[in-house]
């Protein structure tokens, strides 16, 4: 069964610093999709950034770039000059790619508070 | 734009009364979904659905019920509230699979059962 585990339950960093958010999984499968989600207050899950396991390149979004190590099964988030509307609870989410048995489900990581102060 | 949109935002329930969470979306998206968030927890998926009239379950499926009568709407029923049943719940849909896997979802809704 595929797990995804985020290790840091909070973080805290100064506004205009980069932070990274740690994600690992564990699969038997080859092909995958890789995503981050973001949660605000508000509540509304809201998708930051996704990465498919067959491209080798990083996917990047603006402020927001990928470290992705198939190998290591690790899929790290990377916050360039965080601002304060980027705290929320981020979230690591796994999919399989369509299949019979895929259930067409994202397994999601516990999450990490991330917390930019002024 | 509505995206997906959940109904209510809120709720309190009695132990043993029901109730059903509205979702409903306005893409024209195959797949739709029904999680739960339990404090500090990820999401549990609780039923999904690949098209009008096909529904299955998904990890948490006991104490719901869903069904999918329409492309746009996917109500969740609650048929008898438990304690356990504390959650906050999201409805969520996507185009489909591949380079369509970004799912939407709707702002949530917290549920207490009492």
């Amino acid at each position: 069964a595929q797990t995804v585990t985020q290790s840091q339950p909070e973080m805290s960093v100064q506004e205009a610093e980069t932070v990274t958010l740690s994600c690992t999984y564990d699969t038997s499968e080859n092909n995958y999709y890789l995503f981050w989600y973001k949660q605000p207050p508000s509540r509304q899950m809201i998708l930051v950034i996704r990465q498919e396991a067959y491209k080798q390149q990083n996917a990047t979004e603006n402020r927001f770039s990928v470290n992705f190590q198939k190998a290591a099964k690790s899929f790290s988030l990377k916050i360039s000059d965080s601002q304060l509307g980027d705290t929320a609870m981020y979230f690591c989410a796994f999919m399989k790619p369509d299949g019979l048995d895929s259930n067409y489900q994202l397994i999601w990581g516990a999450g990490t508070k991330l917390i930019i102060k002024p | 734009n509505a995206g997906v949109t959940q109904t209510p935002k809120f709720r309190i329930l009695k132990i043993g009364q029901s109730m059903t969470l509205q979702c409903t979306q306005d893409m024209n998206h195959n797949y739709m979904y029904w999680y739960r968030q339990d404090p500090g927890m990820g999401l549990k998926l609780i039923y999904y659905s690949v098209g009008a009239g096909i529904t299955d379950k998904g990890e948490v499926p006991n104490g719901y019920n869903v069904s999918r009568s329409t492309t746009e709407d996917f109500p969740l029923r609650l048929e008898l509230a438990a304690p356990s049943q504390t959650s906050v719940y999201f409805c969520a849909s996507s185009y489909g699979l591949g380079l369509n896997t970004e799912a939407f979802f709707g702002q949530g809704t917290r549920l207490t059962v009492v």
